[in-house]
């Protein structure tokens, strides 16, 4: 059973440019959770999505969208990049529980 | 915003020595979590605590909740190598509510 995974491994992208990062959850997972983590800090909550809509939303800008398809997977876009959206971008399923974490996106911001 | 902070921030041990890290956080919770996450990558799900249970054992590791002094603390016995790794405590709010809210973690080397 393949566990939570994420594409790509690494990015490179220039200030206000666009980005697309994916998601595909844990077999039997209905609910995908985005983070963000910074350099040496914790992961932040960016958004939640279940049954293809968008459940919760932590403290981001409009900037950051999501989208969920009908079989769980997800997608995180980013606009207008800036260099302060250089981070790791961790993506987590769960059904009900426990979250699993994916090896999570580099994004570098340049 | 960090929910709370990890105590120390960093930590260094000789193999099969014991590691304790702390976790405080600000607001009530339902559960509280324990995740270790190696060189930057994804984050592995250590245990759960409920607000309601004060101790609770998984192999190797024991946490406590105390939820008058909104705190928590992960007890590593007889360290391996394997356990270097950032350790990060990560609570949700309330029942039904899944969205995870971080500390700042602890950075955890064992020395062989």
């Amino acid at each position: 059973d393949a566990g939570v995974t994420q594409s790509p491994t690494h990015l490179i992208k220039t200030r206000g440019q666009q980005v697309t990062l994916r998601c595909s959850p844990k077999s039997g997972h209905d609910t995908v959770s985005w983070y963000q983590q910074a350099l040496g800090q914790g992961p932040q909550f960016i958004f939640q999505y279940y049954e293809e809509e968008e459940r919760q939303r932590g403290n981001f800008p409009d900037r950051f969208s999501g989208h969920q398809f009908p079989n769980y997977s997800s997608e995180l876009n980013v606009n207008a990049l800036l260099l302060g959206d250089s981070a790791l971008y961790l993506c987590a399923s769960s059904a009900g529980g426990t979250q699993y974490f994916g090896p999570g996106t580099r994004l570098l911001v340049l | 915003s960090q929910q709370g902070e990890e105590d120390p921030q960093a930590l260094s041990i000789q193999e099969g020595e014991n590691a304790t890290m702390n976790c405080s956080y600000k607001t009530s919770i339902n559960n509280l979590q324990w995740y270790r996450q190696n060189s930057g990558r994804g984050l592995v799900h250590l245990i759960l605590i409920r607000s309601n249970e004060r101790e609770k054992h998984s192999g190797r590791l024991r946490v406590t909740l105390d939820t008058s002094k909104k705190s928590s603390s992960l007890l590593i016995t007889a360290s391996r190598a394997a356990d270097t790794a950032s350790y990060f405590c990560a609570t949700t709010p309330n029942f039904g509510n899944e969205k995870l809210t971080f500390g700042t973690g602890t950075r955890l080397t064992i020395i062989p």
